[in-house]
């Protein structure tokens, strides 16, 4: 079964400290794509980072980066020196297959404090 | 990263009557758009899925009579709400693809039906 799981409903870190947020999936396809999705209370969704099955490197945009562990099926996301704004609803995504739709973990709600 | 648009983000409706929610790419053309629902605090759940100038793929679950979706063009997907009831009250969310690529989502609707 193709699946995304987020254990962590909620986490608390201070500004400027990193944190990570997990997430592991399952899928049998040996082609897929792992999204994180930052949701503020506003509710849309802004794209954060991209890993590609087949990618070689863990995927860097600027204060993010995804710890991708491929044996364990685990895409992490890790969040450096954490900013007030950072404080969301945070989603992990995978697309199992090209052009189809993602599918969602639950989400961890992230709440950044001064 | 690209725009994609949604009219309108807000929507307050008696029970029994229709809404239509637009879903526009405005900077690309999107060969697929994907219609997603979320209730509050909870994750995205996709409801259809819509390829240009073809019939929209219904999760299962998912009435296609109470949800039409029509996809007339490569920029512009439509999502009707029939005879919305209260329980229809979301937020609904869309999201537009070119083939192989990421899939940038609108800022949502919401629906309140009273």
């Amino acid at each position: 079964a193709q699946k995304i799981t987020q254990t962590q409903p909620g986490m608390f870190v201070q500004e400027k400290e990193a944190v990570t947020l997990d997430c592991t999936y399952d899928t049998s396809d040996p082609s897929y794509g792992l999204f994180w999705y930052k949701q503020p209370s506003s509710g849309e969704m802004i794209f954060l980072i991209y890993q590609g099955s087949y990618d070689q490197q863990n995927a860097t945009e600027g204060r993010y980066s995804l710890n991708f562990q491929k044996a364990r099926k685990s895409a992490n996301l890790v969040i450096s020196a954490s900013q007030l704004g950072d404080s969301a609803m945070y989603f992990c995504a995978m697309r199992p297959g090209a052009g189809t739709a993602l599918i969602f973990g639950k989400g961890t709600t992230l709440s950044v404090s001064s | 990263g690209a725009v994609v648009s949604q009219h309108p983000s807000w929507v307050i409706c008696k029970s029994g009557t229709s809404v239509k929610i637009e879903c526009r790419s405005l900077d690309f053309q999107a060969t697929t758009m994907f219609w997603y629902r979320q209730f509050p605090k909870q994750s995205l759940m996709l409801m259809a899925t819509s390829n240009e100038g073809s019939k929209a793929t219904y999760e299962q679950g998912v009435e296609k009579d109470k949800f039409l979706i029509n996809h007339a063009s490569l920029t512009l997907s439509t999502l009707t709400v029939t005879s919305a009831h209260p329980e229809d009250s979301s937020f609904y969310i869309c999201s537009a693809s070119w083939v192989l690529g990421t899939q940038y989502f609108g800022p949502g609707t919401r629906l309140l039906v009273l």
